[in-house]
């Protein structure tokens, strides 16, 4: 168990609606990071933030958005699904930004 | 472009024996590497790192070689473990040099299976 926890677990959705993925982070570590895993693509980073703040953009889409609370929890925002968006999200986090990145579980998202 | 490449989906080594996991880049600019574990429906496990400077980092029965001129590293786990079969990835960042948090860049991934 990394200490990373992540909800919900599986959520399974239609094309055009908006779910939300909740992220918390390890006790004391300050960055979350937010990746994707779709079959063809590998894991492929989309964004970043250091407490609170929005620190590094990788492949994120315009319909996708992230947050991270004061509580440093983080959701990631995916509205306008398409088939294409099914695929497994994981948050990550670390002390600081240069620090070892832990997985969370994944959420397992499927657009039909 | 992929930028981290893990030719092998697959290597399958008896128990007991060595398992060497490979993986090349191509961004110079990578400064930091990771290995980590994944077994299935769960998150990617750290296993191992190695920054730039180095050529050469051992935990336990896990040594990760980098060889900055050719781009190159190899995962090595002696002796290999049931427990080992899992996929295997490869990451890079430029966390230290400067270039920020860009986030991990990361291979496609060996499929390690070990034969009792």
């Amino acid at each position: 168990d990394s200490g990373v926890t992540q909800t919900p677990k599986h959520l399974i959705t239609a094309t055009g609606q908006r779910v939300t993925l909740r992220c918390s982070p390890r006790s004391g570590d300050l960055s979350v990071y937010w990746y994707q895993q779709s079959l063809d693509q590998g894991l492929q980073f989309l964004i970043q933030y250091y407490n609170g703040e929005e620190r590094a953009k990788g492949n994120i889409l315009e319909r996708f958005s992230a947050q991270q609370f004061p509580d440093l929890h983080s959701e990631l925002n995916l509205s306008s699904l398409e088939l294409g968006d099914s695929a497994l999200y994981f948050c990550a986090s670390s002390v600081g930004p240069s620090d070892t990145q832990y997985f969370g579980p994944g959420t397992r998202l499927t657009v039909l | 472009d992929q930028q981290v490449k893990q030719n092998s989906p697959s290597l399958s080594v008896q128990e007991g024996r060595i398992s060497i996991l490979n993986c090349d880049y191509t961004n110079s600019m990578f400064d930091y590497f990771l290995w980590y574990k994944k077994y299935p429906a769960e998150g990617p496990t750290f296993l191992i790192s190695i920054s730039s400077i180095k050529d050469k980092n051992e935990d336990g029965r896990f040594t990760v070689f980098l060889n900055k001129s050719a781009k190159h590293l190899s995962l090595h786990i002696v002796p290999s473990q049931p427990g080992d079969s899992a996929v295997y990835f490869c990451a890079a960042s430029e966390e230290y040099s400067g270039g920020g948090a860009d986030g991990l860049t990361f291979g496609k991934g060996t499929h390690l299976i070990i034969q009792p």
